[in-house]
């Protein structure tokens, strides 16, 4: 079974300080990792994808296979990033579906 | 305005009732799915469409009903032999079946009185 664990439900940091939200995996081959993020008052969103490799709003995420995480990290917090992040796996199980973890909530304080 | 739209936001129902939620999509989308969120469990597949007249169990599908008539329609029924209805229930979709990016709805809060 694929699973996705979120280890922190609330992390705060002070603007300008970095950050990294925690995502590990379960699961036996290659899978897909995602971010979505919820901000508030609006709806859950996709933020980035591992095989695209790109920076979204000055987020990364590396996939480590060897420790199966997919960390997301900002080297400058800013208010606005307040918001809820999703980390997500796609595998190929029947249906190839979305799994998604717990979700961490990120506060970004002035 | 393309999207996903949810209603209604707000439901609240008597224990031993069904409900439907309603989920619609003019985004074109092959695939629709239904989310449960709760708090710390973040969100859980209820059942999943990946092309009109089919459907498939998701991984909390006990309690539930859907039907998929139309492309563009998704409706959830929250039924009485669900034990735990109380919840914030997601409506997405994607082009196609099994793809990473979803669009999601506002979502509806079900709250069982």
């Amino acid at each position: 079974a694929q699973r996705v664990t979120q280890p922190e439900k609330l992390l705060s940091v002070f603007k300008g300080a970095p950050v990294e939200l925690k995502c590990n995996y379960s699961y036996s081959g290659s899978p897909e990792l995602f971010w979505y993020v919820q901000y508030s008052r609006q709806r859950l969103q996709l933020l980035l994808r591992h095989i695209s490799r790109e920076s979204i709003k000055g987020f990364t995420a590396d996939l480590n296979k060897g420790e199966t995480s997919f960390h997301l990290k900002k080297p400058f917090a800013q208010e606005e990033d307040s918001a809820m992040y999703y980390c997500a796996l796609r595998g190929v199980n029947a249906g190839n579906m979305l799994t998604f973890g717990g979700g961490t909530r990120l506060m970004v304080k002035p | 305005d393309g999207g996903i739209t949810q209603s209604p936001k707000y439901l609240f129902r008597k224990e031993g009732q069904n409900v439907t939620l309603s989920c619609e999509q003019n985004l074109n989308h092959d695939a629709m799915y239904w989310y449960r969120q709760d708090p710390g469990q973040g969100l859980r597949l209820i059942y999943y469409s990946q092309i009109v007249n089919d459907f498939q169990k998701g991984d909390i599908a006990e309690g539930y009903s859907v039907s998929r008539e139309k492309k563009e329609s998704f409706p959830l029924t929250v039924t009485s032999a669900q034990k735990n209805p109380t919840a914030f229930y997601l409506c997405a979709s994607s082009m196609t079946g099994g793809a990473g990016e979803l669009f999601f709805g506002e979502g509806s809060r079900l709250t069982v009185l």
